[in-house]
């Protein structure tokens, strides 16, 4: 069974431009989350959907946003791209519900220069 | 506000010592409480989980113990292996909320 994947593994970019990350969650998971990883700060929580709604929000500027396609793989958008942006951005997927464990892709790592 | 404080890494320890990273969360209600582990190249993953006081998660030889008198999930593992070199994260999450993540403790083991 395929686990969570992401893509692109890598991206580079300049302030001020905009990056799109993409997640496949694992087959049958209708949930999908985004968290950043930061150096030093951990993982922060970004966004939850499920059945293609958001269901949650971190504390994180309106320019992160993101949405769920119909066969539940998701994309994540950072528009006006800061230099503090940086960062690991991981995806998990749930099967509805959060029941406990969550399914983690390696991430998509992304600079800004 | 809620959150998860765990100790800071690094923890170097040898092959066959006893490890401990010390967890405790700020949460309201009653939340469960998860710890998972980042080995190198590959995505976070379930270690072991406890949703209620005085449960003990347990998995891989690794157990943490739900303390919510002290509000603590601190991980041990009675004889850690080079294998286990990698970053520990504790979490928590309450009714339907996204999982809390604490900034992780890296573990290095050497032979």
């Amino acid at each position: 069974e395929a686990g969570v994947t992401q893509s692109p593994t890598h991206l580079i970019k300049t302030r001020g431009q905009q990056a799109t990350l993409r997640c496949s969650p694992i087959s049958g998971h209708t949930s999908v989350y985004w968290y950043q990883q930061a150096l030093g700060l951990g993982l922060q929580f970004l966004l939850w959907y499920d059945e293609g709604e958001e269901r949650n929000r971190g504390n994180f500027p309106p320019r992160f946003s993101g949405r769920q396609f119909p066969n539940y793989s998701s994309e994540l958008n950072v528009n006006a791209l800061e230099l503090e942006d940086s960062a690991l951005y991981l995806c998990a997927s749930s099967i509805g519900t959060f029941t406990g464990e969550l399914f983690f892709g390696e991430g998509s790592r992304l600079t800004v220069l | 506000g809620d959150s998860v404080t765990q100790m800071e890494g690094p923890v170097t320890l040898s092959e066959e010592a006893f490890l401990t990273i010390n967890c405790t969360y700020t949460a309201t209600g009653y939340p469960s409480l998860f710890w998972y582990v980042q080995y190198p190249g590959e995505g976070l993953q379930l270690l072991l989980k406890a949703t209620k006081a005085d449960d003990k998660g347990s998995n891989k030889g690794f157990e943490a113990t739900y303390r919510k008198e002290t509000t603590s999930f601190h991980l041990e593992k009675g004889s850690v292996q080079v294998s286990d070199s990698a970053v520990y994260f504790c979490a928590w999450n309450s009714g339907n909320t996204p999982l809390v993540f604490g900034k992780g403790t890296r573990l290095s083991v050497i032979a």
